[in-house]
């Protein structure tokens, strides 16, 4: 059990850049998260995929934000033309379809100057 | 909609004291799990202890106990013989109880509170 990986752990990029985060999570766990967390805050729901089915996407998740997950493996969460409000700590859990355990990464803290 | 609310910005404690962190949700699911997560400086999210709603006994790892008022919709954490490395942001989540098999799209998503900052003074 290596645990959940995220790369970046830190992201800088201007205002109107794209930018993107990867997550692996632990090899066996089909069901992968990911979250957004602004300082001071709990973190909050973004989406959701069932092995490679993107299952539910919460409100918070505009236009600009995209998620995948080829092959059921590895996930990739896309913000196009970032915003100053997009600055957050962006977390990423997996977990076992049969067991109510998240397993969270260290996540990718992105700051949008 | 789920929520939870932890009423309690921060608190403190000394070093082998005992401390307990407040929680209360509200939800009209019957079947569910109460969540405490720990967050350290290092911002990697940390699983302290888990309550299943059907399950009328405490649940207890080690020196971290609740204390589970179902009808109360309550769930605090006791925190025995603090130690410094407990120092962390600590938040209570809920996740809905979808069913192991089941492919119900809320099933696994966790909704949090807006955390306690706790400090162990030594």
């Amino acid at each position: 059990d290596t645990g959940v990986s995220q790369n970046p752990r830190h992201k800088i990029t201007k205002r109107g850049q794209n930018v993107t985060f990867r997550c692996d999570p632990i090899s066996e766990h089909n069901r992968l998260y990911w979250y957004r967390q602004t300082l001071g805050q709990g973190p909050e729901f973004l989406t959701y995929f069932q092995n490679e089915a993107q299952l539910e996407k919460s409100r918070l998740l505009s236009d600009r934000f995209s998620a995948e997950r080829p092959k059921g493996s590895f996930s990739t969460l896309e913000i196009q033309r970032t915003e100053q409000g997009d600055s957050a700590m962006y977390l990423c859990a997996s977990k076992k379809a049969t067991n109510e355990k998240l397993f969270f990464g260290s996540g990718t803290q992105l700051s949008v100057l | 909609a789920q929520t939870v609310t932890q009423s309690q910005p921060e608190m403190s404690v000394q070093e082998a004291e005992t401390v307990t962190l407040s929680c209360t949700y509200d939800t009209s699911e019957s079947n569910y799990y109460l969540f405490w997560y720990k967050q350290p400086p290092s911002r990697q999210m940390i699983l302290v202890i888990r309550q299943e709603a059907y399950k009328q006994q405490n649940a207890t790892e080690n020196r971290f106990s609740v204390n589970f008022q179902k009808a109360a919709k309550s769930f605090s954490l006791k925190i025995s013989d603090s130690q410094l490395g407990d120092t962390a942001m600590y938040f209570c989540a809920f996740m809905k109880h979808g069913g192991h098999n089941a492919g119900g799209t809320s099933y696994g998503k966790l909704t949090f509170g807006q955390g306690t900052i706790l400090t162990v003074h030594p």
